[in-house]
């Protein structure tokens, strides 16, 4: 059974730009969600998915977006990139939201912006 | 707000040792916890889980007991491998809401042969 696969692995972008992630979670989750991981900050929720509706979001600014498609693969987007967002991102599947599931996640996308 | 404390790193044993990593968290509800852990250069893996109080998670020598009195879920291993050098997280998952995975701050562990 596949894993979760998150595309690109590494990515270096200018200030100003703008990047889409993606995420394509187990077959059969339905739940997605992304977390922000850096060496000051540990693991910062972004945000969730399921049935293609954002049902929870971190304290991240409008600049971080997302989306899921009907087949759960997921998509974030940052915008006018800032050096701060330098980060792994990663992204997480659930098979469901009830408590007693456990995440399995991707590899990450390492974000450099310079 | 609902937390997760994880005991200070980085931990630096020698093979063979007996590990502890203290995790304590506060929650409004009745969580489900988790262990995860980290390799250098990936993302995380589900180590174990306990969904109830007096439950206890196992998995590849790794062992934690939910201890609802105390409001912990400490992680132990009796003797560790230099292949266990990771960074270890504790992460709660509440039950009463339909509620995000919520990440302690980690605990690095070296194993020195």
């Amino acid at each position: 059974k596949a894993g979760v696969t998150q595309t690109p692995r590494y990515l270096i972008k200018t200030r100003g730009q703008q990047v889409t992630l993606s995420c394509s979670p187990i077959s059969g989750h339905r739940s997605v969600s992304w977390y922000q991981q850096t060496p000051g900050q540990g693991l910062q929720f972004l945000f969730e998915y399921f049935s293609e509706t954002q049902r929870n979001k971190g304290n991240f600014p409008g600049r971080f977006s997302g989306r899921q498609f009907s087949n759960s693969r997921s998509e974030m987007n940052v915008s006018t990139l800032e050096l701060g967002d330098s980060a792994l991102y990663l992204c997480a599947s659930s098979f469901d939201r009830k408590s007693h599931y456990g995440y399995t996640f991707g590899s990450g996308t390492r974000l450099t912006v310079v | 707000g609902d937390s997760v404390t994880q005991m200070e790193g980085p931990v630096t044993l020698s093979e063979e040792a007996f590990l502890t990593i203290n995790c304590t968290y506060t929650a409004t509800g009745y969580p489900s916890l988790f262990w995860y852990v980290q390799y250098p250069g990936e993302g995380l893996q589900l180590l174990l889980k306990a969904t109830k109080a007096d439950d206890k998670g196992s998995n590849k020598g790794f062992e934690a007991t939910y201890r609802k009195e105390t409001t912990s879920f400490h992680l132990e291993k009796g003797s560790v491998q230099v292949s266990d050098s990771a960074v270890y997280f504790c992460a709660l998952r509440l039950k009463t809401s339909y509620d995000k995975v919520i990440f302690g701050p980690g605990t690095s562990l070296s194993v020195i042969p």
